[in-house]
């Protein structure tokens, strides 16, 4: 139980395109789900809160215009890198659990290239 | 600020050995404590959780709280070469920030025959 699928796994494109990466629960419901960003030889940084029906919580430093979530269904988180640079190639991961009170799951992470 | 902290290593142990992971985290508000193992380019998967003082054993697997040190470990018994990953402490925090997991920068542990 508790899987986590992202969509899609490599991206390769060219600066300025605008890429959307999909994170779904396959299982369960999850009000809240998590996005997540790390670099190369660095650990993970919570970039935001994706929260359903309502608006994300960004962390700070974190450009809510170009980092776009949306959280239409309790299944279903996407997030929109806006006007790509290469600044922003890194390996993005989501998460997200059955309840508050349960472990976080991640999905299988997005590569994103920016050429 | 809230940190974790682990010791980047690299830990390198023999194949059969039991491997000690260790993690300490300021924010004594903490609720909950995670341990994740991540491979080589791939996502992290997770290992094993604790919410309360003592050990928690699952298998090869044993983590260990004390949250009057502030400190969570995690041991692996029988390391086996496919053990080998970086081992990530998360500690989910509590207050406002319930929910939210702050990462240790992992613990690269190697494994050889």
């Amino acid at each position: 139980g508790a899987v986590v699928s992202q969509h899609p796994s490599w991206v390769i494109c060219k600066s300025g395109t605008s890429v959307k990466i999909e994170c779904r629960s396959l299982d369960f419901q999850a009000t809240t789900m998590f996005w997540y960003r790390q670099f190369p030889k660095q650990s993970l940084m919570l970039m935001a809160t994706s929260n359903e029906g309502s608006k994300a919580t960004y962390e700070q430093g974190v450009e809510k215009d170009k980092f776009l979530i949306n959280h239409a269904s309790l299944t279903l988180s996407t997030l929109t890198v806006t006007s790509a640079h290469p600044e922003d190639s890194s390996f993005y991961i989501c998460s997200a659990r059955p309840d508050r009170n349960q472990p976080q799951h991640f999905g299988d992470g997005t590569r994103l290239s920016i050429l | 600020q809230k940190e974790v902290e682990q010791n980047s290593g690299p830990l390198s142990v023999p194949e059969g050995a039991i491997a000690s992971l260790n993690c300490t985290y300021s924010d004594r508000g903490s609720q909950s404590f995670f341990w994740y193992r991540q491979y080589s380019g791939k996502s992290p998967e997770l290992i094993m959780f604790i919410y309360s003082n003592g050990d928690k054993e699952d298998g090869r697997f044993t983590a260990q709280l004390n949250k009057a040190s502030q400190y969570v470990s995690l041991l692996i018994r029988d390391s086996q070469p496919s053990d080998s990953a970086t081992y990530l402490c998360a500690v989910n925090a509590g207050g406002t920030s319930y929910g939210k997991l702050t990462f240790g920068q992992g613990t690269i542990l190697t494994v050889h025959p």
